[in-house]
């Protein structure tokens, strides 16, 4: 498996623009989470789905984001508007139900907003 | 809900000197994780900790889970260039995972 794929890998779009990242997880990972990652605040956990169902998104900034889940293997976030200090890296992480729950990170998606 | 803080935020120290880094979460955890991140890439998992005062040790790196099972801490031994990076705590209850702010570790070769 090629681990958790994101992308894309970096993203520059003006104030008010919509953004979308996505995210494939690990094939037969039944947890998918997405974490924003700033200086300031460090990993912040935004929303996590188990078997592509939203369980917790409590960590979700505002209604500018949102998430989905359309199957096991996509995930999307989306920022509409966006602002500057939407900047962040965020990541993906899928996991499995086990013993030892190991999560695992895509590379990231550097966000910028001007 | 859950928080998880960790501390220090930052730490530099001389190549050979120890480092530690803790980890306090408000409620009780499942379990506790710690990951490696390094400069410009993405956290890496290091190992899990599931017992009320379980330690495991990975070469220099000792793994302590306090007995109430809310705190951790990560203790290296004797630094090296290479321990540089983000060290994370992930704290796991109901099958959410919440990192701790992390400790930036630098080492003066």
């Amino acid at each position: 498996d090629a681990g958790v794929i994101q992308s894309p890998r970096h993203e520059v779009t003006e104030m008010g623009q919509e953004v979308t990242l996505r995210c494939k997880p690990i094939s037969g990972h039944d947890y998918l989470f997405w974490y924003r990652q700033t200086m300031m605040r460090g990993l912040e956990l935004l929303i996590y789905f188990n078997n592509n169902v939203p369980i917790d998104d409590s960590g979700m900034p505002e209604d500018r984001f949102s998430a989905k889940m359309p199957n096991a293997s996509f995930s999307t976030l989306k920022i509409q508007p966006s602002e500057p200090r939407d900047s962040a890296v965020y990541f993906c992480a899928s996991r499995y139900r086990g013993r030892i729950t190991e999560a695992f990170f895509g590379q990231g998606t550097r966000l910028t907003v001007v | 809900g859950q928080q998880v803080m960790q501390i220090p935020q930052y730490q530099h120290v001389q190549e050979g000197e120890d480092f530690t880094t803790y980890c306090n979460s408000s409620t009780t955890l499942s379990n506790i994780q710690w990951y490696k991140q390094r400069p410009g890439g993405h956290p890496v998992f290091l190992i899990q900790l599931v017992k009320s005062g379980e330690v495991k040790k990975q070469k220099r790196l000792t793994f302590q889970f306090g007995e109430a099972k809310k705190n951790s801490s990560l203790h290296i031994t004797a630094t090296q260039t290479t321990d540089v990076g983000t060290y994370f705590c992930a704290g796991n209850n109901n099958n959410d995972m919440r990192f701790g702010a992390g400790t930036r570790l630098t080492v003066k070769p």
